[in-house]
């Protein structure tokens, strides 16, 4: 039951480049999206966020897009740094439906190189 | 800044055995979750506990799990006998609110083997 995607298990850019990470859902009923970046040994980190009634969210290298008709979202990180790779996590949960669980996509391994 | 502890950072048992995971999370915050990721898996919802009482848990948590938040300050989670496929990082997280009102804050994890 998949109802987050992350279908790229892995991403490499170069330095410098834009980095785009994809992810798809299913469940209509998801309304609050979220970024998390892991690196190994530690927990998930909070990068960014964006409602269903926006199309854009931005902060500083990260922009956040959602496409609601597409169920799709992506995560652009520019310009990329080395300092940047790490899994990063697809996340989303259904705020209005009450629930209080994230649903995690697999992740995606960004590797930026020098 | 404020973060999630969690100890152990590893633990290993044998199956059959209790193990206890112990949280302290983010003083001010009112919701606390537990989430497992087993490796190679993607993170999974266990729990969330607001108010001293299960608000919400996934079809993972059956009745082997509990939790309890004993005194102001930890939250933790006890398996009562474990099971091999029970293998995962443990991941406490907390937050002021439900879902949207903020992003979860993690702990960096308790690794759980068993033999």
């Amino acid at each position: 039951d998949q109802q987050v995607k992350q279908n790229s298990p892995s991403l490499s850019v170069q330095e410098g480049r834009i980095s785009i990470l994809n992810c798809d859902y299913t469940n209509s009923m998801f309304d609050y999206f979220l970024w998390y970046k892991k690196y190994p040994a530690e927990g998930p980190t909070f990068l960014i966020s964006i409602s269903s009634i926006k199309d854009k969210n931005e902060d500083g290298r990260f922009t956040v897009f959602l496409n609601k008709s597409a169920k799709h979202l992506s995560l652009h990180i520019v310009p990329s740094q080395p300092g940047d790779s790490a899994v990063y996590f697809c996340a989303a949960s259904a705020t209005q439906g009450g629930s209080e669980k994230l649903v995690f996509g697999k992740g995606t391994k960004l590797t930026v190189n020098p | 800044e404020p973060e999630v502890t969690q100890t152990p950072s590893h633990q290993v048992t044998q199956m059959g055995q209790e193990v206890i995971l112990r949280c302290v999370p983010i003083s001010n915050h009112l919701y606390f979750y537990w989430y497992r990721q087993i490796l190679g898996q993607k993170v999974e919802f266990l729990v969330s506990f607001y108010n001293n009482e299960i608000s919400e848990k996934s079809e993972i948590f059956d009745d082997q799990f509990s939790v309890e938040r004993p005194d102001g300050s930890n939250f933790t989670l006890k398996i009562r006998s474990t099971k091999l496929e029970d293998s995962a990082m443990y991941f406490c997280a907390s937050n002021f609110g439900t879902g949207g009102w903020g992003e979860l804050f993690f702990g960096e994890g308790s690794r759980l083997t068993v033999l």
